[in-house]
């Protein structure tokens, strides 16, 4: 079976530090992945997509950007927080057949930018 | 432009009736639209999918229907149990080679 994993769970930096969250799939291959984030009482906000490895595209333009450097691993990043990147991010899979599929989430990292 | 609305941010109900959210969406050609369970802190879980030429689909005591004229689609949860309670999304895929988009939610409470 496939299951979806994300870390760390919980993250509390400062603003103007780097971020890394990561994001890797088992149980299936060439799988899309979604990172998205959800901001307090508001809802699922797709960030990037990934059909394959080194491919991404980009849905809102931010100071965040990702990267795939292998086939069911998903890295989020940003070289500089700023307050409003505070959220609950998500990592997202589904099947390779285009995007026909359902999605599968991860448990989210709950990110806290201070 | 294009949008889905879930035009109940919350909704409260009594203990074994029928919850009824409603998804409208506008400027879209949906080729299927989904149903997600999200549970506080937790990451949204997949209920149901309902195609363009479905009227309705049925699990358990979850009922979608699909109304492409309309431009909506109504999540009933009959006989509601306070498990229920939870936030549910819908989720459209325009017709191509995009991902889904995801409406805002509606926050159930179902209150014994």
């Amino acid at each position: 079976s496939q299951t979806i994993h994300q870390w760390p769970a919980t993250l509390v930096q400062p603003v103007g530090s780097p971020l890394s969250l990561e994001c890797t799939v088992e149980g299936t291959s060439n799988p899309n992945l979604y990172w998205y984030r959800q901001a307090a009482g508001r809802g699922l906000q797709l960030l990037f997509y990934s059909v394959g490895i080194g491919q991404i595209s980009s849905e809102v333009p931010q100071n965040l950007s990702a990267s795939r450097p292998q086939d069911r691993q998903f890295i989020l990043s940003s070289k500089k927080l700023l307050l409003s990147d505070s959220g609950f991010y998500l990592c997202a899979w589904s099947p390779a057949s285009g995007f026909q599929e359902t999605q599968y989430f991860g448990p989210g990292t709950r990110l806290l930018v201070l | 432009s294009q949008k889905i609305e879930q035009n109940s941010e919350a909704l409260n109900i009594q203990e074994g009736k029928t919850a009824t959210l409603t998804c409208n969406y506008t400027n879209y050609s949906p080729a299927y639209l989904q149903w997600y369970r999200q549970d506080p802190g937790r990451g949204p879980v997949f209920l149901l999918l309902i195609r363009e030429n479905e009227k309705e689909k049925r699990k358990e005591r979850l009922k979608v229907t699909f109304d492409t004229t309309l431009k909506q689609s109504l999540f009933h949860i009959t006989a509601s149990q306070p498990a229920d309670s939870a936030t549910y999304l819908c989720a459209l895929r325009n017709s191509g080679n995009t991902p889904l988009v995801f409406g805002k939610g509606t926050r159930l409470s179902v209150i014994a």
